[in-house]
């Protein structure tokens, strides 16, 4: 069964360090979103993108946060200048022909800033 | 804003009870609704989905929600439960509009043997 991967599953990183968090959505999907979830917390959306764009995005996905499909297969997260409160984890996920349809999400990457 | 509620955060019952978590959402136009499940260690999987028609929807494991629009509620329900269902349960809502899905805070689901 076609899955949605993400590497790595636990990132350790200092203050003010840039991370990349990578996923690799299912191959035919066309929509791809970041959702985080810090702990103790609702799981919260960060930014959706399609055909090479974002096509939503939220409050909390400010300028330290960009996304980029590079290679045609991996879509990533990039947060510029960690912070103590970008602790979390974070959930790429994957829709197929229609934005609404059924998403599929990978396994996490959890972040940990120190 | 909308916004989800799940009203139970731990629930705890025996091998064939019956199950039901409440969802509530608060948005006044079309919605699409869903359930996600995350087993221990497992990342999160469909359920269900309602989209249009039918309210009462059925999905995988036995699983069935019924979406009343009067009172802005999808509660999932399951008329026997098994110890494999031990997991958490998220319902999340989109507005038809827009793209992102609007998570309540999860029900975590123990079911002693």
């Amino acid at each position: 069964e076609p899955e949605v991967t993400q590497t790595p599953s636990h990132q350790v990183t200092q203050m003010g360090q840039e991370v990349i968090l990578r996923c690799v959505p299912i191959s035919n999907h066309l929509y791809f979103y970041w959702y985080r979830q810090i702990l103790g917390q609702k799981v919260e959306f960060l930014v959706s993108f399609y055909n090479n764009e974002i096509s939503e995005k939220s409050e909390i996905f400010d300028d330290q946060f960009s996304v980029e499909r590079p290679d045609g297969s991996n879509f990533t997260l990039k947060i510029r200048s960690t912070k103590l409160e970008d602790s979390a984890m974070y959930f790429c996920a994957s829709s197929g022909k229609e934005a609404h349809t059924e998403a599929f999400f990978g396994q996490g990457t959890r972040l940990t800033v120190v | 804003a909308q916004s989800v509620s799940q009203h139970n955060h731990h629930v705890i019952l025996s091998e064939a009870a019956s199950l039901e978590l409440g969802c509530n959402y608060s948005y006044g136009g079309t919605v699409n609704l869903f359930w996600y499940v995350q087993y221990p260690g497992q990342h999160l999987q469909l359920l269900l989905k309602y989209f249009s028609g039918d309210p009462l929807v059925k999905g995988i494991k036995g699983f069935e929600a019924e979406f009343i629009k009067s009172k802005f509620s999808f509660n999932l329900r399951k008329p026997s439960v098994q110890w494999s269902d031990t997991a958490e349960y998220f319902c999340a809502v989109n507005a038809a509009s827009n793209y992102q899905l609007i998570w309540g805070a999860g029900t975590k689901l123990i079911i002693k043997p």
